[in-house]
């Protein structure tokens, strides 16, 4: 699977919009984004995935460039409870197929 | 529907001492999972079955066992508890196919 690189950290102001990103160079044609978050102590929570068109759900937005080469995880009005920790995955799609996790960004939205 | 659930949610064990970690789910997914998460670090898999009878190693499957004998259960056993072992434990399992994982709450281990 492909690996991906986010930024450490990110601060956001709450009510705006949160907008992180990943970069996945090496992805591969087959290879879906995912992402999922982690607030402190808690199971990681599905969020979105995409292959190449953009994506919405109630929760984010997903962005992916053209080359698919790196995304954005786009939460529209970021509220308190959206600090975490987000990952964002690269997976093909095969039976078995495993989440491998990176390090994440920790997001703190703030007052 | 419960989704995910583990139990105990916390255990101390002294070293050397056995355990099962119990993870069930009531969503009929084929795929479940076993990760640990040490403090500060993202999650590693242990182990992971495609369906009750089959199982198969992770990334860190040293010093634990599973077994899959019903769809719905996936307990991770402990044979001699080591301080290494003192982490996070989640349980996940997914249909198949492009879904989301359904994470458990967790289990938190201290090995003393």
């Amino acid at each position: 699977d492909a690996k991906t690189t986010q930024p450490t950290s990110m601060d956001c102001a709450e009510g705006r919009a949160a907008n992180l990103p990943c970069n996945h160079s090496t992805i591969s044609g087959n290879e879906y984004v995912y992402w999922y978050r982690q607030i402190h102590s808690q199971g990681p929570q599905y969020i979105i995935h995409g292959l190449k068109n953009n994506e919405t759900n109630e929760m984010a937005s997903l962005i992916i460039t053209e080359d698919r080469k790196s995304s954005t995880l786009i939460l529209p009005h970021a509220t308190l409870r959206d600090t975490a920790v987000y990952y964002c995955i690269v997976m093909i799609k095969a039976a078995g197929n495993k989440l491998t996790f990176g390090g994440g960004t920790r997001v703190l939205v703030k007052p | 529907n419960a989704g995910v659930t583990q139990t105990p949610k916390f255990r101390i064990l002294k070293i050397g001492q056995s355990m099962t970690l119990q993870c069930t789910q009531d969503m009929n997914h084929n795929y479940m999972y076993w990760y640990r998460q040490d403090p500060g670090m993202g999650l590693k898999l242990i182990y992971y079955s495609v369906g009750a009878g089959i199982t198969d190693k992770g990334e860190v499957p040293n010093g634990y066992n599973v077994s899959r004998s019903t769809t719905e259960d996936f307990p991770l056993r402990l044979e001699l508890a080591a301080p290494s072992q003192t982490s996070v434990y989640f349980c996940a399992s997914r249909e198949q196919g492009l879904e989301g994982y359904t994470f458990g709450s967790g289990t938190r281990l201290t090995v003393v």
